[in-house]
C-alpha cells in the first residue's frame, strides 16, 4: 500500500466549477499536509499547506483535513483554464520524509 | 530572494558513468532536500541535509549520496549509472527543514537527467 494515494485522474471540470481533489495518507503519526501544483515539465509550487482538522481557506483554495480519517483533500472554487495541472498531496511522516502522492491530473474545460 | 537554483538543467550520460547535480538554496535556508520524479514512481524522498549533516534518508540505493557545505550549497552525486536512474531530480529548500518543522519546501527547477 502507497503511503499517500491520490486518484490518478484526469479529473474533468467545466470552467468555473469547483473540482475537488482527495487524498489519503497510512501513517498516523503524520503531522504535516501540503498540496503542491505542478504544471507539465515545471517543478512543484505550494498552494496550500495545513497542519490541524478542519478547513483553510486562500483565496479560491480550501484544504480540508481530517486526521481521524486520514483524508486530505483540496477545492478549488471558480475553476479556471490556467488551474489545469497535476496536483501533488504531500505529508510528513512520523519519520520526517516528505512523502508524496502520484498526483491528480486537473483538466478546466473552457 | 533568489529562489533555488539547480545545475545543471540538463544531462546526459550513459550507463556505468558518475554524475553529481548542485542544488543552491535560498539565502539563510539550512535544510535542503532532494526528490527524484520519474513518470512511474512519482516523486520520491531521497535525503535531507541540515547545516551539513544528512538528517534523514530515503529507500535509495548506496549509489546515490549527497553532501551539503557550510554555505548551505548541496550535492548529489549518482554512481555507476544505470538506465532507470533517468529521472527529474529536485531539490527543495527550507529554513528549518522537514523534522517537527511547518515550513514551507521551495523547489528548484530540477535538473533532467537522460541516463543512455
Amino acid at each position: 500500500q502507497k503511503e499517500v494515494e491520490q486518484n490518478s485522474g484526469p479529473l474533468s471540470v467545466p470552467e468555473g466549477a469547483i473540482a475537488s481533489l482527495n487524498c489519503t495518507y497510512s501513517d498516523r503519526g503524520s503531522q504535516s499536509f501540503f498540496w503542491y501544483r505542478q504544471y507539465s515539465g515545471k517543478s512543484p509550487e505550494l498552494i496550500m499547506s495545513i497542519y490541524s482538522n478542519g478547513d483553510k481557506e486562500d483565496g479560491r483554495f480550501t484544504a480540508q483535513l481530517n486526521k481521524a480519517s486520514q483524508y486530505v483533500s483540496l477545492l478549488i472554487r471558480d475553476s479556471q483554464p490556467s488551474d489545469s495541472a497535476t496536483y501533488l498531496c504531500a505529508v510528513i511522516d512520523s519519520s520526517y520524509k516528505l512523502i508524496f502522492g502520484s498526483g491528480t491530473r486537473l483538466l478546466v474545460r473552457p | 530572494k533568489a529562489g533555488v537554483t539547480q545545475t545543471p538543467r540538463y544531462l546526459i550520460k550513459t550507463r556505468g558513468q558518475q554524475v553529481t547535480l548542485s542544488c543552491s538554496p535560498i539565502s539563510g535556508h539550512r535544510s535542503v532536500s532532494w526528490y527524484q520524479q520519474t513518470p512511474g514512481q512519482g516523486l520520491q524522498f531521497l535525503f535531507e541535509y541540515f547545516s551539513e549533516t544528512q538528517r534523514n534518508k530515503g529507500n535509495f540505493p548506496g549509489r546515490f549520496s549527497g553532501r551539503q557545505f557550510s554555505n548551505s550549497r548541496s550535492e548529489m552525486n549518482v554512481s555507476t549509472l544505470e538506465l532507470g536512474d533517468s529521472a527529474l531530480y529536485l531539490c527543495a529548500s527550507s529554513d528549518g527543514g522537514l523534522a517537527g518543522s511547518t515550513d514551507t519546501q521551495y523547489f528548484g527547477p530540477g535538473t533532467r537527467l537522460t541516463v543512455l
